[in-house]
């Protein structure tokens, strides 16, 4: 089975510039997450989907970051302008149904490779 | 606040020794509760997850306990090995509801030297 997919796995960037990385998750995966980690720190989220709607955005920055999933598949998390305090790694994950599944065992997220961005 | 903390937030052992690392929460209601490594540049992985029926998992040489009264969980990890440096991630989750939240704890940052 093939895993979350993200790219790039890297990218550097001078503030005030425009980012967008993109994920593919696992094949059959219903929900979708946006995670922001910087250095030393846990995942935050910024974004969950459920097919391709929201289901929680409450801690994305919406003045500078967006994110779709417009068929409910892939997905792409824009950020526009950067700002220096950006710079972390960006991890998408993906489970088959967090809610309403038959075992809490739905809600296992896995992880992709992640891309660490870098605002200069 | 629901929150998920560990510690310590960093450990050096040599190769061969046994550690426990610690996580405390206060997330309620509680659904499950799940131990990640993440190695340096990768995602995280899930090594164990725990019902609040389950006091004991084990994977390999890492063994999870959870304490659902005193809300704590350990991991161990027995005779170390340099593949086992990394963080682990505690990720405590709420029971399902309209609005349910994954919450991860810091890490910990693990070095093992030979």
């Amino acid at each position: 089975e093939a895993g979350v997919a993200q790219s790039p796995r890297y990218k550097i960037i001078e503030k005030r510039q425009s980012v967008a990385f993109w994920c593919n998750p696992i094949s059959g995966h219903a929900t979708l997450y946006w995670y922001q980690q910087i250095l030393g720190q846990g995942p935050k989220l910024l974004i969950q989907f459920q097919n391709n709607g929201v289901v929680d955005d409450s801690q994305l920055p919406k003045d500078r970051f967006s994110a779709e999933r417009l068929k409910g598949v892939d997905s792409t998390l824009k950020i526009q302008p950067a700002k220096l305090e950006d710079s972390a790694v960006y991890l998408c994950a993906s489970s088959l149904n967090p809610r309403g599944g038959a075992s809490w065992t739905y809600n296992e997220q896995f992880f992709g490779p992640g891309t660490r961005l870098t605002v200069l | 606040k629901n929150q998920v903390e560990q510690s310590p937030q960093s450990l050096i052992i040599l190769e061969g020794k046994n550690c426990t690392l610690q996580c405390n929460y206060t997330v309620s209601p509680f659904s499950n509760l799940r131990w990640y490594k993440q190695d340096t540049g990768r995602g995280p992985v899930s090594l164990t997850i725990m019902t609040f029926s389950e006091n004991t998992k084990s994977n390999g040489r890492y063994t999870a306990t959870l304490d659902a009264d005193t809300k704590q969980s350990s991991l161990h990890i027995t005779a170390s090995q340099l593949s086992d440096s990394a963080s682990y991630i505690c990720v405590v989750s709420e029971r399902y509801s309209s609005a349910s939240k994954i919450i991860f704890g810091s890490g910990t940052r693990l070095s093992i030297r030979p």
